[in-house]
């Protein structure tokens, strides 16, 4: 069974620009949740969505946003880049349930984004 | 507020010594315990979990306790191989209204043979 795909696993950007990541849970997973993984702030939760809703969020600002398609698939969006947003962006799927978040995660391999 | 603290890395060991990463949590409720490693390269897997206190989570030779006493849940390994190295995270995820996976800064094991 094919694990999370993440694109692109690279990527170079300018401040100021915007990008788009992809991802495609593992197939029969409904929940994705997207996290950026820093050295000094380590993995901090961006968002979590659930049958193309946004389910949980975290403390980032609106310069970051997701949405979900009804295939499950996953994308997520970052507009006005700055140097600090310089990051693995790692999504990660889990079959999910109505009522919550179990915990239970699936994770790609992430997105490198660097900011110039 | 909700936080993990584990144990500061870089954590160096010969290959069969026993391996300990202290982890704590601050957690309201009965959260649910994890360990996640990410090796070079990948993304992360999910090691070992428990979800109630007293339980012990385990595999491949790793296993952890949730002490709620101490709010503590330790990864521990009789004997690493070198094939274990990699980045190791406690994480929870709390039982109110929040909940979402929070993870502790990461633990960097190299095992040399």
């Amino acid at each position: 069974k094919a694990g999370v795909t993440q694109t692109p696993r690279y990527l170079i950007k300018t401040r100021g620009q915007q990008v788009t990541l992809s991802c495609s849970p593992i197939s029969g997973h409904r929940s994705v949740s997207w996290y950026q993984q820093t050295p000094g702030q380590g993995l901090q939760f961006l968002f979590e969505y659930f049958s193309e809703t946004q389910r949980n969020k975290g403390n980032f600002p609106g310069r970051f946003s997701g949405r979900q398609f009804s295939n499950s698939r996953s994308e997520m969006n970052v507009s006005t880049l700055e140097l600090g947003d310089s990051a693995l962006y790692l999504c990660a799927s889990s079959i999910g349930h109505r009522d919550a978040n179990t915990g239970e995660l699936f994770f790609g391999e992430g997105s490198r984004l660097t900011v110039l | 507020g909700d936080s993990v603290t584990q144990m500061e890395g870089p954590v160096t060991l010969s290959e069969e010594a026993f391996l300990t990463i202290n982890c704590t949590y601050t957690a309201t409720g009965y959260p649910s315990l994890f360990w996640y490693v990410q090796y070079p390269g990948e993304g992360l897997q999910l090691l070992l979990k428990a979800t109630k206190a007293d339980d012990k989570g385990s595999n491949k030779g790793f296993e952890a306790t949730y002490r709620k006493e101490t709010t503590s849940f330790h990864l521990e390994k009789g004997s690493v191989q070198v094939s274990d190295s990699a980045v190791y995270f406690c994480a929870f995820i709390s039982s109110g209204s929040a909940r979402q996976l929070t993870f502790g800064s990461g633990t960097q094991l190299t095992v040399l043979p």
